[in-house]
């Protein structure tokens, strides 16, 4: 089963500032890698899939890049609706599906 | 527009069973695979199960801490996938939701959940 290890588990940053998150993999998963936005109280909403490749409707402040076994997911300027917690999902190699442990990004 | 509406949710002692329904709507439910991914309060995402659709056999899959007593289902005719969980542990309570991957494998669309909780 491969391992996904994201860091760090919380990012303190202000609106209008950048916000970078790590995701890890224990083995190389190509570009095979999703990110996800939860918000309390609701389900999980993909943002990026293929590593780098947005989602419908997803703005365009939300980055993501990287293969193998290293990603980032980047928000170039962090609006107050970004406040929210980050997944990152592998799906080269399943079943099974994994995914990190979070990132939680809140106001500095 | 893709809707998916989780339901059965509720309260059952371990050693209990419950069966979980998930109504889609808004795209072609027949030609999909369905997941089932659960989250426990204030934890991470857990992905369970899935299965895929006729054309690949109905297949499933499941995580290793659900393997022999979850089991997934589905009707086409309905648009609906199930997820029967027998012989449930305390630490199985958690929010249940299924989803919709899009053709890679990426979670496309999610419903809003039902919640398990088991406990005596």
């Amino acid at each position: 089963e491969i391992v996904m290890t994201q860091s760090p588990a919380t990012l303190s940053v202000s609106p209008g500032e950048r916000a970078t998150l790590s995701c890890r993999a224990s083995q190389s998963v190509s570009s095979n890698l999703a990110w996800y936005q939860q918000k309390p109280g609701q389900a999980p909403r993909l943002l990026i899939y293929g590593a780098s490749t947005r989602a419908t409707g997803i703005p365009a402040r939300f980055s993501g890049s990287g293969s193998g076994t290293e990603f980032t997911l980047t928000i170039s300027s962090l609006q107050s609706e970004d406040f929210a917690v980050y997944y990152c999902q592998q799906y080269n190699n399943w079943p099974p599906a994994t995914f990190g442990g979070g990132t939680k990004v809140e106001i500095k | 527009e893709v809707q998916l509406v989780e339901s059965g949710g509720g309260l059952v002692q371990p050693g209990g069973s419950l069966k979980l329904s998930c109504a889609a709507s808004g795209f072609t439910f027949s030609g999909s695979a369905m997941h089932w991914v659960r989250q426990a309060s204030g934890k991470g995402l857990e992905w369970v199960g899935r299965i895929r659709s006729k054309a690949n056999s109905y297949a499933t899959a499941y995580a290793a801490s659900v393997k022999g007593r979850f089991t997934i289902s589905r009707d086409d005719s309905k648009n609906t996938a199930y997820l029967q969980m027998n012989s449930l542990k305390t630490e199985d309570t958690a929010v249940y939701y299924c989803t919709r991957p899009q053709g890679d494998g990426a979670m496309a669309s999610w419903g809003q959940g039902t919640l398990v909780t088991v406990s005596s």
